[in-house]
Parts: C-alpha cells; sequence; structure tokens
C-alpha cells in the first residue's frame, strides 16, 4: 500500500492564482484532513471529511475549498493564492476517529 | 476552538537521558491523546495514544501520561537516541467529534 500520497510536493504560485493540491489514499479510510504548517507552528486543520460526499471546515477554512467525490481523493483547492497562503499542507486519513491519523509527506507550497 | 499548548518549544538531552516532552489541553471534553513525532522534511508519525479512561500507557521506549485533573499530558523517552531528534505534538480528539487538534510542537535534539 502507498498509503496517503500527495502531490505536487513542491509548487511556486504568483499572487491570484489558483492550485489544486491532491491527496489519495488507498487504505479505504472514511475520514480525511487537510492541515497547513507554518514556519516552527503546529497544524491548523483546514477542513476534513468524514465521507465521500461530506466536507465540512475546520480551523483556518478561509481562502480554500475541497471535495470528496470519492473514498480515495481529497483535493484542496486555492482560488486566489496569497503570501499567507506560503506554507507546508499535509493530508491525512483515518480509519477511525480513535485511531492513528497517517500522514502525507507533505506538500510545500510558496506564494510571491 | 480547542486548544492544546506546549510549555517548552525546545528541549536538549545527552545521547542515552531519559527525556520528558509536556503538553497542557484545554478542552476537558476530550477523551483520546495522541503523540506524533516529525522529522525534518517529512508527515508526522504515530508514535504512542491514550484514551482519557486511562493514566499511562506504555510502548517501546516511551511512555505517556495523563493527568486529567491539571489537563496535563507527557511524553517519556527512554535512553534517547540521536535517532529521536525531531519535532513532537500532542493532539487531541472527542470521540464524538471529527476533528484532531494539534498543538505547536517541541523541537528535540539529541546531543552525543
Amino acid at each position: 500500500n502507498a498509503g496517503v500520497t500527495q502531490t505536487p510536493k513542491f509548487r511556486i504560485l504568483k499572487i491570484g492564482q489558483s492550485m489544486t493540491l491532491q491527496c489519495t489514499q488507498d487504505m479505504n479510510h472514511n475520514y480525511m484532513y487537510w492541515y497547513r504548517q507554518d514556519p516552527g507552528m503546529g497544524l491548523k486543520l483546514i477542513y476534513y471529511s468524514v465521507g465521500a460526499g461530506i466536507t465540512d471546515k475546520g480551523e483556518v477554512p478561509n481562502g480554500y475549498n475541497v471535495s470528496r467525490s470519492t473514498t480515495e481523493d481529497f483535493p484542496l483547492r486555492l482560488e486566489l493564492a496569497a503570501p499567507s497562503q506560503t506554507s507546508v499542507y499535509f493530508c491525512a486519513s483515518t480509519r477511525r476517529l480513535t485511531g492513528e491519523l497517517f500522514f502525507g509527506e507533505g506538500s510545500r507550497l510558496t506564494v510571491l | 476552538g480547542e486548544s492544546v499548548g506546549l510549555h517548552l518549544p525546545t528541549l536538549s538531552v545527552q545521547e542515552g537521558d531519559n527525556s520528558i516532552i509536556n503538553c497542557a489541553y484545554s478542552n476537558s471534553a476530550s477523551d483520546y491523546f495522541i503523540w506524533y513525532k516529525q522529522e525534518s522534511g517529512k508527515g508526522p508519525q504515530f508514535i504512542i495514544d491514550i484514551r482519557s479512561n486511562m493514566d499511562k500507557r506504555q510502548g517501546q521506549r516511551v511512555t505517556v501520561l495523563l493527568n486529567k485533573t491539571v489537563k496535563h499530558l507527557s511524553l517519556q523517552i527512554a535512553a534517547t537516541q540521536p535517532g529521536d531528534s525531531a519535532v513532537y505534538f500532542c493532539a487531541e480528539n472527542k470521540s464524538t467529534g471529527n476533528q484532531f487538534y494539534f498543538g505547536t510542537g517541541t523541537s528535540l535534539t539529541v546531543i552525543p
């Protein structure tokens, strides 16, 4: 199993550009999450999903959108990139809420 | 939202010594706590978890202690090794909720 796979690993955007961070997991997990991690900081929850067709906002959802059309995929979209969105983005999934969160390797985004 | 914080942002220990990493949480309704290890450039990895009906849990070289009275969580690493150098996060969840909340993290450096 590949686990949680994120693409791209690195990306530089100009202010106002749009992009989608891809996340896919092959563990048949219902719960999926997107976090951002600023330098020297902890993880802040952006959006999460408890199953296909269901998404909900986390702590810092502004400027982002998500969709969950399948169990495997949970893409994160940035519509109008801003410098404040420069961060490392992590996707994670879990089978149950009292279980291990499996993380991807992260996507490092820089907005200039 | 919920808040999970750490007492110390950095910790240096000699190789072979024991390490103790602390975490304070503010949500008394949380009933599940997890410790993660994040190595440089990687996603967080699960270390150990504990439920609120326990006050201690042991793993391989690690022990987690939970003090619900003062809402404090600690991770003890026995015989710390250079490979233990990383950032350590605590996270909390309510079993009736869908979100995991992370603290800021403690950077552990093991001195050979």
